[in-house]
């Protein structure tokens, strides 16, 4: 399976600013997927990231809040803008390879631990 | 109704014993079936994928029954270190693409 690492693994962020988080894959990888998982809670996918065009949203996910980033096919970033105490969660970047309609196994980085104050 | 349902637990056992998982899910276009584990404070990792023969993986076998559209996950001479958050996990055809819907997770507690 892919090496996915993320930065920052941890942030403390005042409420009313943004974060950004990156994933790195170490190698190409057809898909890359960010979730979010709140505390006792499981994971709810954000949106699908999509190299050289615009991400795919979950309902109850926007651009504006989360934009999204996936310049190739081993990197990707989320920003979680105009940040409140509500969006105090795990961030967590995922890929899969393989074709969409086929079965495909889906890795997870380490995660971004994200406190609003 | 949720789309992916589990008991929560917490399943508390001693080391050897034998606990079984269930879960039920909700769409019957559902494609694929995995099983997760997750620590405490760490990101879900595969444990296995789901076939519908059933598959075994050493001391975890997994099955499937898609006409009860029921997953179960067997684990066999129970160790301290299986102690987790195992996630029942089912690959969905929604809006024309597929996406992973996760269950709630089952803990377990392996107790020496």
């Amino acid at each position: 399976s892919a090496v996915i690492s993320q930065k920052p693994s941890r942030d403390i962020c005042q409420r009313g600013t943004s974060l950004t988080i990156q994933c790195q894959v170490d190698s190409q990888v057809t898909m890359m997927f960010w979730y979010r998982q709140q505390p006792g809670q499981s994971l709810t996918l954000i949106a699908t990231a999509n190299q050289g065009s615009e991400a795919t949203y979950e309902s109850g996910f926007v651009i504006d809040k989360f934009p999204i980033s996936r310049p190739n096919l081993t990197f990707s970033t989320l920003t979680v803008s105009n940040m409140s105490p509500e969006d105090s969660s795990i961030y967590l970047c995922s890929v899969a390879s393989g074709f969409l309609g086929l079965t495909y196994e889906q890795y997870f980085g380490p995660g971004t631990r994200l406190t609003v104050t | 109704r949720k789309e992916v349902e589990q008991d929560p637990g917490p399943f508390n056992v001693p080391e050897g014993a034998t606990v079984a998982f269930n879960c039920t899910y909700s769409n019957s276009a559902s494609q694929s079936f995995f099983w997760y584990r997750q620590d405490c404070r760490k990101e879900p990792k595969l444990l296995m994928s789901v076939y519908s023969s059933g598959n075994e993986d050493g001391r975890f076998t997994a099955q499937l029954n898609r006409a009860s559209q029921y997953i179960s996950l067997l684990i066999r001479d129970s160790k301290l270190s299986d102690s987790a958050t195992y996630l029942c996990v089912v690959n969905v055809l929604m809006d024309s693409s597929y996406k992973l819907i996760f269950g709630s997770g089952t803990r377990l507690l392996v107790r020496p």
